[in-house]
């Protein structure tokens, strides 16, 4: 079977730093990407790794380490915005983009 | 704005029916994906087309089918309906088909199905 796992909730403070992990467990894997999605709206793209490693974009980071089947996202300086639900999936097939989604971990940034 | 559209933003109806639920990807996007998004189910992948042909199948029941025709906007239509398929449908589009690439999806901002 396929599994992702996330934290469910993640709280911090503005100007912090918090780290969201996801690890995963599927029959194929070819990268990992990251997805915000704020209360009834449409997942937004952040990040893919498809090689081990970190990449950097503005205040948000992403790590893959495919050996471990792990992976996180960092998002830096924390503001009120960022308040959202973020989402990790895995790209399961290299033909088609076959991606399985994580639960979601619902970030709550307080003042 | 991410560019792509679907329409109905809401749609009703009642177990049994049939209903087609239409996405326009950007401009110069050959590829279309479907996810259905519940709250016990979490975002699941339905199907992927890529200019008009299947490409990669998820979790997509058998009462369900999409499309993805020449000027490259898709329709998914939903048969048989159940009080389970209440949920949100989102359509995704992106340039990239194949391996490699950024594999950024963009998505629309999705049609609320509710099933009576």
């Amino acid at each position: 079977g396929q599994s992702l796992e996330q934290p469910s909730e993640v709280t911090a403070v503005e100007g912090a730093i918090v780290q969201i992990n996801c690890t995963y467990q599927t029959s194929g894997f070819y990268g990992l990407s990251w997805y915000q999605q704020h209360d009834g709206g449409a997942p937004t793209f952040l990040s893919y790794n498809a090689l081990d490693g970190l990449e950097e974009t503005g205040r948000f980071s992403s790590f893959l380490s495919r050996s471990d089947s792990y992976g996180y996202l960092l998002l830096q300086e924390l503001q009120m915005k960022d308040s959202a639900s973020y989402f990790c999936a895995v790209r399961t097939d290299n033909y088609g983009q076959n991606f399985v989604f994580g639960p979601g971990t619902r970030l709550s940034v307080l003042p | 704005d991410s560019g792509v559209t679907q329409t109905p933003k809401h749609l009703i109806t009642a177990t049994g029916q049939r209903v087609t639920l239409r996405c326009s990807p950007r401009s110069g996007d050959l590829s279309v994906y479907w996810y259905q998004q519940s709250l016990d189910q979490g975002l699941q992948f339905l199907i992927q087309y890529y200019n008009g042909e299947e490409r990669a199948k998820g979790n997509i029941l058998e009462r369900f089918s999409a499309q993805q025709f020449p000027d490259l906007h898709s329709e998914l239509n939903l048969s048989s309906l159940e009080l389970g398929d209440s949920a949100l449908y989102f359509c995704a589009s992106s340039a990239i088909a194949a391996t490699g690439g950024l594999n950024e999806q963009f998505f629309g901002p999705g049609t609320r199905l509710t099933v009576l």
